[in-house]
């Protein structure tokens, strides 16, 4: 089990050019949750998927920004038309089950720079 | 909804002393409550939770957590605090997905 991965780990990017970033959760893990975070701030919600279902995103989430889990395994956030202030590292959790009392486990993250 | 709070930005300790950072909540039903750490340039890594039952819980690095429910409380201890336990260090609750606090960074003087 090498744990949550996402790649790449850093992206520059030109303002309104478009970005995907994937995350490989753990294998048996069947939730897999995606979160922003800029520095020094919390880690702020913007999906999550339960097998291949999308069940919540974000209202905050701008419509640029689209997730998918195809086969119920890894997963893809796209950023459409980049900007400045999308800038910020994503983060992808995964966790074993929907029970409340299961904790999520983070990769290492994907650290965006949009100039 | 769900939220947690905590209420100080910065914590600063001195190696061996007992350290505490704070983390109050605001839940409807049964609260499901987590600690996670962050190393700079790093993930969230988990350090405990609180499901139900004993009031003091247990994790990982010698750290432990106080539930308090009147007080809506769920602060992160150590009784000796090392130099390596500086960090940014967030206080979560589920609600489906897990809503984090604003983080409160630690910072252990030798």
């Amino acid at each position: 089990d090498t744990g949550v991965s996402q790649d790449p780990r850093h992206k520059i990017t030109k303002r309104g050019q478009n970005v995907t970033f994937r995350c490989d959760p753990i294998s048996e893990h069947n939730r897999l949750y995606w979160y922003r975070q800029t520095l020094g701030q919390g880690p702020e919600f913007l999906t999550y998927f339960q097998n291949e279902a999308q069940l919540e995103k974000s209202r905050l989430l701008s419509d640029r920004f689209s997730a998918e889990r195809p086969k119920g395994s890894f997963s893809t956030l796209e950023i459409q038309r980049t900007e400045q202030g999308d800038s910020a590292m994503y983060l992808c959790a995964s966790s074993s089950s929907d029970s409340m009392n299961t904790e999520a486990f983070f990769g290492q993250g994907t650290r965006l720079t949009v100039v | 909804a769900q939220s947690v709070a905590q209420p100080e930005d910065q914590v600063n300790v001195a190696e061996g002393n007992p350290l505490t950072v704070k983390c109050t909540y605001s839940v409807s039903g049964n609260p499901y409550l987590f600690w996670y750490v962050q190393y700079p340039n790093r993930g969230l890594q988990f350090l405990l939770k609180y499901i139900t039952g004993d009031n003091l819980v247990k994790g990982s690095y010698g750290f432990e957590a106080e539930f308090n429910k009147s007080q809506t409380s769920f602060h992160l201890k150590k009784p000796s605090a090392l130099v390596s336990d500086s960090a940014l260090y967030f206080c979560a609750v589920r609600d489906g997905k897990l809503i984090f606090g604003s983080g409160t960074r630690l910072l252990v003087r030798p």
